[in-house]
């Protein structure tokens, strides 16, 4: 069975920091990984998508990495903005169109 | 494309009580995903349809739970005789047809809260 875990489970950082949140998964097989932002009792908001046969993604301030064999991706913000605030989870897609499996999140606050 | 849309947003129900959520996804994406997710916890899987076939569905789908998907385009998803437990947001996405670009799309979800 797929285990995705994300660390830290909460982050504080003063505005302008560069920072990296982690994502581990257990299964290598992966097809996908996704990376998404929620904001308090909203729904998920995509923020980049990593082909199993890519190794990086970049949108913007942000930069998400993949090392399929270690099970391994790690999302890289710059220069962090009090907007950033948010809960950071990431899922991977073990098949075509199938399911998501999803980490607990890092809850990220970004200080002014 | 106005994005995935759920309806309605928030839900209060007495235990005991049917209730039933309905999910727009994005127009010509034939894949949708109802998810659950509990506070401070990631959103955990119940169940996927390819057009209008319900592919898959979760352990967590108990016999109360039932999603329908007619037509291939909207989807509901009904909870009978709701319990506590069943308080949650419940989350629609949905991904285009193809192999490659399977990149998921989030609603806002439906919180559900049963007193």
């Amino acid at each position: 069975k797929q285990e995705v875990t994300q660390i830290p489970a909460a982050l504080s950082v003063p505005e302008g920091e560069n920072l990296v949140l982690n994502c581990s998964f257990t299964d290598s097989a992966i097809y996908n990984l996704q990376w998404f932002r929620q904001d308090p009792g909203k729904g998920l908001t995509s923020l980049l998508l990593i082909q199993s046969s890519q190794r990086e993604q970049t949108s913007g301030r942000l930069n998400a990495s993949l090392d399929k064999s270690s099970g391994r991706s790690t999302l890289y913000i710059a220069a962090s903005q009090p907007g950033d605030s948010a809960t950071y989870l990431c899922a991977v897609e073990e098949t075509s169109g199938s399911r998501l499996t999803f980490g607990e999140g890092t809850q990220l606050t970004v200080n002014p | 494309d106005t994005g995935v849309s759920q309806n309605p947003r928030h839900k209060i129900t007495k235990r005991g009580q049917n209730v039933t959520f309905r999910c727009d996804p994005i127009s010509e994406h034939n894949r949708l995903y109802w998810y659950r997710q509990t506070l401070g916890q990631g959103p955990e899987f119940l169940t996927y349809f390819q057009n209008e076939a319900q592919l898959e569905k979760s352990r967590l789908l108990s016999d109360r739970f039932s999603a329908e998907r007619p037509k291939g385009s909207f989807s509901t998803l009904e909870i009978q005789r709701t319990e506590q437990g069943d308080s949650a947001m419940y989350l629609c996405a949905s991904s285009p047809r193809g192999q490659v670009n399977t990149e998921a799309f989030f609603g806002q979800g439906t919180r559900l809260t049963v007193v």
